[in-house]
Order: structure tokens, then sequence, then C-alpha cells
């Protein structure tokens, strides 16, 4: 399996912050990389795809970016709705897999 | 619009069989590319990809639960149904569905939407 490796685990912000994200891949999967947004009790939602492609309606503050295995999803001028945990998802390859998770908190 | 939603029991008793159905709308599992997943998260874990079938019947199973999990889909309904037998305290998690939408590349084809989830709590 690929294993995801997601840091860091938490971070705390501000509103207005810039925050970023990273996650390394165990081995090549090109850019079949996905970002969501968890929140508990709702549906996870998409971010960001292809490493860098914007899911239709999510605001333009969130960016992601690709060199080789690294991945990192940024967030600039951190919102209050943005208090959340984030996921990266390989799929690349059979099984699918998952990073850690990041919980950004308010500071 | 696109919406998932997961459905069966909350408490299940070990080595009983799990059966979980994610009904959906806004899409039809009869199109070419498209496939819904299932996923889950144990409580303060991690999340863990379990399956996925794709329009043409296609399926694929996490290698370490695949002996145990099978999943179907009734097109017609609009239902994609995730068993998973002799269940266990470690099933104990909240189930996902998610969509894939069916893109014009390989890195387009990602998990675009997904279901609020369902917690299965696994208790005698």
């Amino acid at each position: 399996d690929i294993q995801m490796t997601q840091s860091p685990s938490s971070l705390s912000a501000s509103v207005g912050d810039r925050v970023t994200i990273t996650c390394r891949a165990s081995q090549d999967i090109s850019n079949y990389l996905l970002w969501f947004q968890q929140k508990p009790g709702t549906a996870p939602k998409s971010l960001i795809y292809a490493a860098s492609s914007l899911q239709s309606g999510v605001p333009s503050r969130f960016s992601g970016s690709a060199s080789g295995t690294d991945f990192t999803l940024t967030i600039n001028n951190l919102q209050p709705e943005d208090f959340a945990t984030y996921y990266c998802q390989q799929y690349k390859n059979y099984p699918f897999t998952f990073g850690g998770g990041t919980e950004v908190e308010i500071k | 619009q696109i919406t998932l939603k997961e459905s069966g029991p909350t408490l299940v008793k070990p080595t009983q069989t799990l059966t979980l159905t994610c009904t959906f709308s806004g899409f039809s599992l009869s199109t070419t590319g498209v496939a819904v997943a299932w996923i889950r998260q144990p409580p303060g874990k991690a999340l863990e990809w379990l399956a996925l079938i794709y329009w043409d019947d296609d399926k694929r199973y996490s290698p370490s639960l695949r002996s145990r999990l099978t999943i179907t889909k009734d097109t017609s309904r609009n239902q994609v149904v995730l068993t998973l037998t002799n269940i266990d305290p470690v099933d104990t998690a909240t189930y996902f569905c998610t969509h894939r939408k069916s893109g014009s590349s390989g890195p387009e084809k990602y998990f675009d939407l997904w279901g609020r989830g369902t917690l299965v709590t696994v208790s005698s």
C-alpha cells in the first residue's frame, strides 16, 4: 500500500493567517492527490483534486501544489469556517490511502 | 445536485454481518466512468478505504478486508450496498460513501462528493 504521511497532525492559527499542510507519498502517485476538509457530523468536503485543481465552489484561498511525492495544501487568509480537519488521499493505486489528518484549531 | 446518504444499523453484535446502503441521487451508476466507494473512520482514528464499484460492475476491495467485504449496486434503485461479515468491535466506525467523478483524465476521476456517514457500533 502507498503510505501517505501528513504533517503537522495539528496546528493553531488565527483568522487571517496563512496555513500550510503537507503530505508525502511513499511512492510516485503522479498528481492523483485529493485534499478534503472534514467537520464533525458533516459530509467531508473535497477541496483540491489532481494535486492543484480547485473543486468547483471552493474558495480561491485554498490552493494545492506538488513537488515529486510531496504535496502541499495552503489556506490563505484563514476564515472562521476553515477551522476543521484536513486530509489528503491518493487515488493512483488501490487501495486508495489517506493521510493521518491535520486539525486546524483556533489560536 | 448530487447527494449521497448512508443507512444501516447503528448497533451490531459481534460475528454478525453488517449491511450498509448508500442511496444517492443526481447521478446514475450506469454512466460511463462513474463509481461509488465506501470509506470508514473509527472514532478518533484515521480514514480507511474499503471498497469501490464502477459503472460497469468492476469492483475493488481493500486487501486487508477483502475476504469479509462485498460491494454491489442496484442501478434502478440508485443504491450501493456494502456487506461486512464476521463483524468485530474493531469495526466500530463511521462509514461513508462517496461519488467518484467520471472525468476526462485519470486525475480528474476523483471523489468529489461524500455522504455524512453513519456510525456503526459493534458491541454485544
